[in-house]
């Protein structure tokens, strides 16, 4: 089954530092999405990106999706003690209904 | 922006009770799922319904879970004898199909559910 798996397992950089994490998986997908999840609280869906695109941008976010080497990379740009929380990537199949395969995740930590 | 909505944040029960967690999916969505988190690792899916049935579960979703969608509005989950490994974060999502944004899954904010 397709698997997101991410790296580093954590991350610890200072205010106004980029931060970037990356994902690999398995098998063929239909999209790849990054969710965030501040401690203990509920997942908030940041980006998705189709199989069919190689990059997009959101705000201080760009995500890259490469198919040939089934990997996937976020970078925060500029980032904030806010954005301190664990990151994960999460694949989805052919179907646009189909169920997501999420990674270990990263955990970001940023310092003031 | 409309959300995913679960009640209850958090559930404390005896190992061997029933317990059934809520869901308010977002209101013109078909598609909805539960996923769960065991504390420290990943997001797991266990099961996902439309048109009143379940389309696809996964391994964990065994004969003592069941999903129901008793009216136009909740989604539940309900375990029917909790296990001690039964303790995690239950996350309920939705999806839109036919949409812009059709294959984003809105979740909820969870429920944590401990079985002592």
């Amino acid at each position: 089954s397709q698997q997101g798996e991410e790296d580093p397992q954590a991350l610890s950089i200072q205010e106004g530092e980029n931060a970037t994490m990356n994902c690999s998986y398995k098998t063929s997908i239909n999209n790849l999405q990054w969710y965030r999840q501040n401690s203990g609280r509920g997942l908030v869906h940041l980006i998705l990106i189709r199989s069919n695109e190689r990059e997009k941008h959101s705000g201080r976010l760009r995500v890259t999706l490469d198919t040939s080497k089934k990997s996937s990379s976020l970078l925060i740009t500029a980032s904030r003690a806010a954005d301190t929380a664990s990151y994960f990537c999460a694949t989805g199949g052919h179907s646009g209904y189909s169920t997501l395969t999420f990674g270990k995740g990263t955990m970001l930590l940023v310092s003031p | 922006e409309p959300e995913v909505t679960q009640t209850p944040s958090h559930q404390v029960t005896q190992m061997g009770q029933e317990v059934i967690l809520r869901c308010v999916p977002i209101s013109n969505h078909l598609y909805f799922y539960w996923y769960r988190q065991i504390l420290g690792q990943k997001v797991e899916f266990l099961v996902s319904f439309y048109n009143n049935e379940i389309s696809e579960k996964s391994e964990i979703f065994d004969d003592q879970f069941s999903v129901e969608r008793p009216d136009g509005s909740n989604f539940t989950l309900k375990i029917r004898s909790t296990k001690l490994e039964d303790s995690a974060m239950y996350f309920c999502a939705s999806i839109l199909p036919g949409q812009v944004r059709a294959d984003t899954q809105y979740f909820g904010p969870g429920t944590r559910l401990t079985v002592l």
